[in-house]
């Protein structure tokens, strides 16, 4: 059974920093490209970063670019994010999740399994 | 970005009734256009893929139809375990989602 499990989140004060973990089971984790998707209360969700199977691409969405970093550890089973410059608008859900490409191309892909999230609160 | 607007936002409906949502790109995706079902603090669950892919496990009551800009999600016959609020997503470039529509009993 595919499972991922979040962790690292909690309360930190604007300008401070995070570091997210998921730990995945179930499937080759090594294998799979992996996401951060995060929600914040009442609202829609928004695509944090995606990291390829050995670390060696990674994307994000330009509003966290220089602030959030996505890497993973394949011995561990494990991708992190490492949230820096924290700010009140941060707070949210951090999921992670599955990518899983559907098709040949970059863009034929969806999210196939999710973590149960991990909340963040930047707050004075 | 491509901006993704669903409607509407919300709406009831009754067990049985069939429903539709929608979904419009701000410019043409093909048909790299996924939906998701998240029920109150869960996480979302996939339910199509590729505009009109059913996920596996997912019931047939459940469809997707469209291509370009204009998409649609339909449930022909609302059950109870069917009321969550649906985001759409497309993957045809920078990742981005609707803003979800909640589906609410009547």
């Amino acid at each position: 059974e595919v499972q991922l499990v979040e962790s690292g989140g909690g309360l930190v004060h604007p300008g401070g920093s995070l570091r997210l973990s998921c730990a995945a089971s179930g499937f080759t984790f090594s294998s799979y490209w992996m996401t951060w998707v995060r929600q914040a209360q009442g609202k829609g969700l928004e695509w944090v970063a995606n990291i390829k199977q050995d670390g060696s691409e990674k994307y994000y969405v330009d509003s966290m670019k220089g602030r959030f970093t996505i890497s993973r550890d394949n011995a561990k089973n494990s991708l992190y994010l490492q949230m820096n410059s924290l700010r009140a608008e941060d707070t949210a859900i951090y999921y992670c999740a599955r990518v899983f490409y559907y098709d040949t191309t970059s863009s034929g892909l969806y999210f196939d399994y999710w973590g149960q999230g991990a909340l963040v609160t930047v707050s004075s | 970005d491509i901006q993704m607007t669903q409607s509407p936002s919300s709406l009831s409906g009754s067990v049985g009734d069939r429903v539709t949502i929608t979904c419009r790109a701000s410019q043409s995706i093909s048909s790299y256009l996924n939906w998701y079902q998240q029920k109150p603090g869960k996480a979302p669950k996939l339910l199509i893929y590729a505009a009109s892919s059913l996920q596996s496990g997912v019931p047939s009551r459940f469809s997707g139809s469209g291509s370009g800009t204009d998409f649609t999600l339909t449930i022909s016959s609302l059950q109870p375990e069917d009321f969550a609020t649906y985001f759409c997503q497309q993957s045809y470039s920078t990742l981005t989602f609707g803003g979800g529509t909640k589906v609410e009993i009547k």
